[in-house]
């Protein structure tokens, strides 16, 4: 069946620095979603993709929708310490009804 | 906009007793619902879909017996875990989305379940 991967698994940065992190699939997909969640709290959605190869931002953040439709990734541009999370990549396909969750990546950022 | 509320947000119970977890979209009108559990550490496991006046459709290896799931209105779902036992002690989460809006799923804040 589906299977999302995301790397890194986790990092740990610099306060100030740029975050890159990807979620890749052998499958195709029609929607690339990007959840943060905090602990003990729910995924908060951070950004929607719906077509191959479109580049959405939401502040400090930006994702991209492969060209494949296998792929995403998401960016975070000079982080600051709010930023500490899990940050979960979800892939859709209509006809499925539901989406596919990757295993996370845990982000840490050092002041 | 597409707020979801969960209720209780966390709950402590004896083994053998049921326990009913509400989610609600306050501000839309979710045609399909989903409950999701989470373990420490590791990533969403979806449970179910619940479609609004039918049946839930459950995932593999979760019992419909166990959990039972309740979709009556656009706005209210409910899951109730029945004969609840520690091993049932999790993160539970739902999760909406509404008519037009793809697959986008909006979460609420989980409810902690303890079972003693």
């Amino acid at each position: 069946g589906q299977q999302l991967n995301q790397s890194p698994q986790s990092m740990f940065i610099q306060e100030g620095e740029d975050v890159s992190m990807n979620c890749t699939s052998s499958s195709i997909f029609n929607t690339w979603l990007w959840y943060k969640q905090d602990p003990g709290e729910g995924p908060v959605l951070l950004i929607a993709l719906y077509k191959a190869g479109e580049l959405t931002s939401n502040g400090r953040l930006t994702a991209q929708f492969g060209i494949t439709r296998k792929d995403s990734f998401l960016n975070i541009s000079a982080s600051i310490p709010s930023d500490v999370g899990i940050y979960f990549c979800a892939g859709g396909i209509t006809s499925y009804d539901k989406v596919i969750f990757g295993p996370g990546t845990s982000l840490s950022v050092i002041p | 906009g597409a707020v979801v509320s969960q209720h209780p947000s966390w709950v402590i119970c004896k083994s053998g007793t049921s326990v009913k977890i509400e989610c609600r979209s306050l501000d839309f009108q979710a045609t399909t619902m989903f409950w999701y559990r989470q373990f420490p550490k590791q990533s969403l496991m979806l449970m179910a879909t619940s479609n609004e006046g039918s049946k839930a459709t459950y995932e593999q290896g979760v019992e419909k017996d166990k959990f039972l799931i309740n979709h009556a209105s656009l706005t209210l779902s409910t899951l109730t875990v029945t004969s609840a036992h520690p091993e049932d002690s999790s993160f539970y989460i739902c999760s909406a989305r509404f008519l037009g809006g793809g697959e986008t799923q909006y979460f609420g804040p989980g409810t902690r379940l303890l079972v003693l």
